[in-house]
């Protein structure tokens, strides 16, 4: 069974610029959500994909944006990057929407805004 | 409004037991989750309640009480791999839709 994996593992911006982020699901996990953890804090929930389109998200603002694909690999967009965004970027899957929830969480994108 | 109060440090002595308390405020309420995560490491599930009372795993135990939002995890015999970050959490629903809301974690420091 593979496991849920993120690409790329680290990468450096600067201000305003764009990244996209990735994410691999784990085999037969149709749901898939993205997190943000600053260092130190817990990790703060962004949006979730479920069979491709968006259920729920969390506050924060539009220029987070995401995907999620038929084979229910999914991206995380951040536009105009500001240097706040700075944190380890987490993605989980789960099997299916609400049941017992087990998160199966990514290595996660650590990415630096200078 | 949506908050998860947890300790931010515990120190407990190898073999010993100890309880890590959550306390939260949310609508919508559809399940308490922990997690476990060592430094540098993704979360690792550890236990999911959804109705109030106890689950028992292995040397890891979780409460919850809905009326009281509040739940605890039961960490015993601990072992020194036992040091890490613990997040609680809590899952909303509304509308059709989920959300996650995590705790900013407990550190926990096992002694020999």
């Amino acid at each position: 069974e593979t496991g849920v994996t993120q690409s790329p593992t680290h990468l450096i911006k600067t201000r305003g610029q764009q990244v996209t982020l990735r994410c691999s699901s784990q085999s037969g996990h149709n749901t898939v959500s993205w997190y943000q953890q600053a260092l130190g804090q817990g990790p703060q929930f962004i949006f979730q994909y479920y069979r491709e389109e968006e259920n729920g998200r969390g506050n924060f603002p539009p220029r987070f944006s995401g995907l999620q694909f038929p084979n229910y690999s999914s991206e995380l967009n951040v536009n105009a990057l500001e240097l706040d965004d700075s944190a380890l970027y987490l993605c989980a899957s789960s099997l299916e929407l609400g049941n017992t929830g087990e998160l199966f969480f990514g290595e996660g994108s650590r990415l630096t805004v200078l | 409004g949506q908050n998860i109060d947890q300790p931010t440090e515990m120190t407990a002595t190898e073999g010993a037991i100890v309880q890590i308390n959550c306390t939260y405020q949310t609508s919508g309420f559809n399940g308490l989750f922990w997690y476990q995560q060592h430094a540098g490491e993704a979360p690792t599930f550890l236990s999911y309640n959804v109705l109030d009372g106890l689950e028992e795993k292995g040397r890891f135990s979780s409460f919850l009480s809905r009326s009281k939002g509040y739940s605890y995890l039961l960490l015993k015999e601990l072992q020194m791999k036992d040091s890490a970050s613990y997040l609680c959490a809590v899952r909303e629903t509304g509308s059709g839709t989920y959300k996650y809301i995590f705790g900013t974690g407990t550190r926990l420091k096992v002694l020999a």
